[in-house]
Order: C-alpha cells, then sequence, then structure tokens
C-alpha cells in the first residue's frame, strides 16, 4: 500500500529538548516536504526536498532542520523546540518535481512544547 | 504576494442539500489548483487537480471547476460522510520549486442526517 508514515503520532516535550520526527514514504518519490497546520493559517510550508542531498527552505523554516540521505526518509529536527512550534506537521511526498502531481500526506504529528 | 482565499470558513448543510464552496487565488505562474479533502486527525486527501481555466472534474458527489481566478467545489445532495474540511491548494512556480503548494484555510463541512 502506498503511503507516507510519519512518527511518532504526538508528542509532549519541554522546552530545549532536541527532537526528531521521522517520515518515510514506500513510492519512490523525488520530492518530499515538511508542513505545519495551525488554525487560522493553513498548512504552510517549513522545508522540502527535490531529492536525496537536495534541500531548501518553505515559509517558515525558523527553528527546524531536515536531512535527505535516503530517498524515502525525510526527518524533521528541532534542535531547541519552543512552545511556538505547538503544532500539527505533515510530511508529504509527491512524484517528482515540475510537474503537477498530487501530494500524498502522511497522517500527521501533533507536538505540545511545553 | 501569492496567495489563496477560501470560503466559507464553515459550512453546515442537511443531507441532500447542494451547496457549493469557493477557493479564490492570486498567484503568479499558477501550474495546477488542487482540491483535498482533510478528516479530523488525518492528512490531506488528494481529490482533485484542474490545471487550466473552463476544466470540470468530478467524482461522486463532487465536482471541481476552474476560472481564472477562482475555483468553485460543488456539492450535490450531500451525505454525512462528506464532512469534512475541504482544502484547496495552488502550485506555483517559486525558484526551482515547481511543486510548491500554496493552501487555503479550508472550509469546515458538516452534513447533517
Amino acid at each position: 500500500e502506498a503511503q507516507v508514515t510519519q512518527n511518532p503520532r504526538y508528542l509532549i516535550t519541554v522546552t530545549g529538548k532536541k527532537l526528531t520526527v521521522t517520515c518515510s514514504q514506500n513510492m519512490n518519490h523525488e520530492y518530499m516536504s515538511w508542513y505545519r497546520q495551525d488554525p487560522g493559517l493553513g498548512l504552510r510550508q517549513i522545508y522540502y526536498s527535490m531529492n536525496v542531498e537536495v534541500t531548501d527552505k518553505g515559509d517558515v523554516p525558523e527553528g527546524y532542520k531536515v536531512s535527505r540521505k535516503e530517498k524515502r526518509n525525510f526527518p524533521l529536527i528541532l534542535e531547541s523546540p519552543s512552545p511556538n512550534q505547538t503544532s500539527l506537521y505533515f510530511c508529504a511526498s509527491s512524484r517528482r518535481q515540475g510537474l503537477n502531481t498530487e501530494a500524498f500526506f502522511g497522517q500527521g504529528t501533533r507536538l505540545t512544547v511545553v | 504576494e501569492d496567495q489563496v482565499t477560501q470560503s466559507p470558513e464553515a459550512l453546515r448543510l442537511q443531507e441532500g442539500e447542494s451547496s457549493s464552496l469557493n477557493c479564490s487565488y492570486t498567484v503568479s505562474g499558477l501550474r495546477g489548483l488542487f482540491w483535498y479533502r482533510q478528516d479530523p486527525g488525518k492528512g490531506p486527501e488528494f481529490l482533485f487537480t484542474l490545471y487550466s481555466a473552463g476544466e470540470e472534474k468530478e467524482k461522486e458527489r463532487l465536482k471541481a471547476t476552474l476560472t481564472k481566478k477562482e475555483s468553485f467545489l460543488h456539492i450535490t445532495a450531500p451525505k454525512p460522510e462528506d464532512s469534512a474540511t475541504y482544502l484547496c491548494a495552488v502550485q506555483a512556480v517559486r525558484g526551482g520549486a515547481t511543486n510548491k503548494l500554496i493552501f487555503g484555510t479550508g472550509t469546515l463541512l458538516a452534513v447533517q442526517p
């Protein structure tokens, strides 16, 4: 079954404690991205990756890091989380850059930073 | 600035009561317009892609249409299982990333039996 898998689904952490949210896709997609979803603001792109070892900032990259060492995985790293990063996070993948291809989304990770 | 605006924010319908959701956009270099459905606690699920003005696509009780400035998602004779948040997104050219999606804030649809 084609899917994007995120872990964990729920996470409560304390300010400043480094964390990683994993994302894996089984569709051999080249393009992957991270979004955060906040009430009244919709989905906003944090980072994206066009292929292995190729990543770039989205609209709200501050406080986040990513890496793309393998095609299937695209982890999101919060080096020093702060309460304003409390949000619902989604990982997405799509077939290729430059084509009007649909994005497949993971189930989401609800992060609370206290 | 690229922008996507959806209206209404929330819509409550009786089962069988048809209506439309609106998505207006201001974006340069439009590559495509997408409709997604999002159920509570889940990630968005793809519904349609529209590429050019005049295009229409249908799926069960849903029909999406596109003009040069807006898209409509028409829901005909909705059922309670159609209750969800409907998201509109446009794909624009931004730098070298043509897969970038710019999302609206969604319309929360509730269909009562």
